[in-house]
């Protein structure tokens, strides 16, 4: 049974980049694409963006400026960094992975997600001068 | 970004009572090349990561007991909980997968009476 185990800095301060890894134990990349979310008392819960295990990434349009999400196959993890950190960036950040499905539209043929059924236990990022 | 609103914030019902937690979306979900809505819901117990219970507005994930039903289409969702047990104590939040943003909504708080 696959299992995400995250890590990295906790206290950053402003202005910083924050960088988060993700390791995916139990199995493979390949099939699914990974994802980073984050959570707020004041505004809940926050789609930053995904990959799959080729390196192609889906952002957040309101992130996407300062995100970056990157995948190391031959480690089996994720990561992400994101840059110019502010207080209103404080929050726990989750790795997930992502249920995908393809679709066909000829001549397209393309993966959707769908959900998100396996997440790691949260890191609290704090940003504090 | 699609706005997805949850109804109501919160609930509190004595055990064995039906829950009925409502989502609505700005914009349809529906994705026509397929005929399925990209909408999902998950519960959060308190101090855990989400759950996903539900897929594609009414798929059941495996391990997800069967009294976990969501229903609905286009903008109007509903998870409906038949017979709630103390375990089910929890946030529950939809989400969709049609939009560039895959927005959340702000949860709804399920508590026993």
């Amino acid at each position: 049974q696959v299992q995400l185990q995250q890590w990295g800095a906790g206290l950053l301060k402003p202005s910083k980049t924050l960088s988060l890894t993700c390791g995916v134990f139990g199995g493979s990349l390949t099939d699914y694409k990974w994802s980073w979310i984050r959570q707020t008392p004041g505004k809940g819960l926050e789609w930053i963006g995904e990959i799959n295990h080729s390196g192609a990434t889906d952002y957040n349009p309101s992130l996407k400026r300062r995100v970056t999400i990157s995948v190391d196959t031959s480690r089996s993890q994720f990561s992400l960094k994101l840059t110019s950190m502010t207080a209103a960036d404080s929050a726990v950040y989750y790795c997930a992975r992502v249920l995908r499905q393809l679709i066909s539209e000829p001549p397209l043929f393309y993966y959707h997600s769908y959900g998100m059924d396996v997440w790691g236990q949260g890191t609290t990022v704090t940003v504090s001068s | 970004d699609i706005v997805m609103t949850q109804s109501p914030d919160s609930l509190a019902l004595s055990l064995g009572e039906r829950a009925t937690i409502n989502c609505k979306s700005s914009q349809s979900v529906f994705y026509s090349s397929n005929k399925r809505n990209y909408l999902a819901w998950y519960q959060q117990r308190a101090g855990q990561p989400p759950r996903l219970l539900i897929h594609e507005a009414s798929t059941r994930l495996s391990g997800v007991p069967e009294r976990f039903s969501g229903s609905g289409s286009g903008t109007d969702f509903t998870l409906t909980i038949s017979s709630l047990q103390a375990e089910d104590v929890a946030l529950y939040f939809c989400q969709e997968y049609y939009s560039d943003g895959r927005t959340f909504g702000q949860g709804t708080k399920v508590e026993i009476k």
